[in-house]
C-alpha cells in the first residue's frame, strides 16, 4: 500500500538559515512525488514534483527537493529561508499504476521561519 | 484566469441537516476530487471522478454523496449520516492520464455542524 510520512509536525529556523522538511514514502510501482503548501484558510499549491531523471528537482519560490530512492526520501530544502516561507507543506505520492487518480498526501509539516 | 471556484467559504449547519458544497473548474480538467483536511491528519480522499456521469469511493466516503452530471461542476453533499462532518473540505482537479500533473485545489470550504 501506498503511504507517505512527514516525521515532523514543525520545523523551526531562523531567517537566512537554510531549511529541510522530511518526508519519507513507500510505493510498489514508480513514485510521481510531489510537495505542496498550505497558507491559512487557502487550498493547496503546487511547489515542484519527481517524475524521473535528475535527483534534485527546483520547483517554485527558491524551493527544491532532493529524491533519493535507496532512502525512499524525498526531502523539501530551501538555502536560505524567509519570514514569508512559515506555512503547512505536504509531500504526497501518486503511484502512476492505477492511472494516477489517487494521491496520498502525508500528514503535513508546519514551518515557522522567524524574524 | 483558469481555476477551481469553491462555494460558499464557510458553511454553517445544524446536526441532521444535509448541506451540499460547490465546485466549479474552468480548467477544462476531466477528473475532480474532494478531499478533507483534518488537523493533524493531511487530507483523505472522499470521492473521485474520472469523467462526467462517473464517480468513485475514496478512503472515506461513508455519509457522503457526489454528482458529477457537467464537466465543469463536481457538487459534494454532506448528509446527517456522516458522523462528525466538521472539517474543511478541498476540492481538487487534474488532467485525465496524466499521472505526473500536479492536482489544481481551491480554496476549500470549511464546514461546521453544531
Amino acid at each position: 500500500a501506498q503511504s507517505v510520512a512527514q516525521p515532523e509536525d514543525q520545523v523551526n529556523v531562523a531567517e537566512g538559515n537554510p531549511l529541510t522538511v522530511k518526508c519519507t514514502y513507500s510505493v510498489s510501482g514508480n513514485p510521481y512525488l510531489f510537495w505542496y503548501v498550505q497558507y491559512p484558510n487557502r487550498g493547496l499549491q503546487f511547489l515542484l514534483k519527481y517524475i524521473t531523471g535528475d535527483n534534485l528537482v527546483k520547483g517554485s519560490y527558491g524551493f527544491e527537493a532532493e529524491f533519493n530512492k535507496s532512502q525512499t526520501s524525498f526531502h523539501l530544502k530551501k538555502p536560505s529561508a524567509l519570514v514569508s516561507d512559515s506555512a503547512l507543506y505536504f509531500c504526497a505520492v501518486r503511484d502512476g499504476r492505477d492511472g494516477g487518480f489517487k494521491t496520498i498526501f502525508g500528514a503535513g509539516t508546519r514551518l515557522f521561519v522567524k524574524a | 484566469d483558469g481555476g477551481i471556484t469553491q462555494s460558499p467559504k464557510y458553511l454553517f449547519r445544524k446536526e441532521g441537516q444535509n448541506v451540499t458544497l460547490s465546485c466549479e473548474q474552468n480548467l477544462n480538467h476531466d477528473a475532480m476530487y474532494w478531499y478533507r483536511q483534518d488537523p493533524g491528519q493531511g487530507l483523505r480522499l472522499i470521492y473521485y471522478s474520472q469523467i462526467v456521469n462517473d464517480f468513485q469511493k475514496g478512503d472515506i466516503a461513508e455519509g457522503y454523496s457526489v454528482s458529477r452530471e457537467k464537466k465543469e461542476s463536481f457538487p459534494l453533499t454532506v448528509t446527517s449520516a456522516q458522523k462528525n462532518p466538521t472539517a474543511f473540505y478541498l476540492c481538487a482537479s487534474s488532467p485525465q492520464g496524466a499521472e505526473n500533473s500536479p492536482l489544481h485545489f481551491g480554496n476549500g470550504t470549511r464546514l461546521t455542524v453544531t
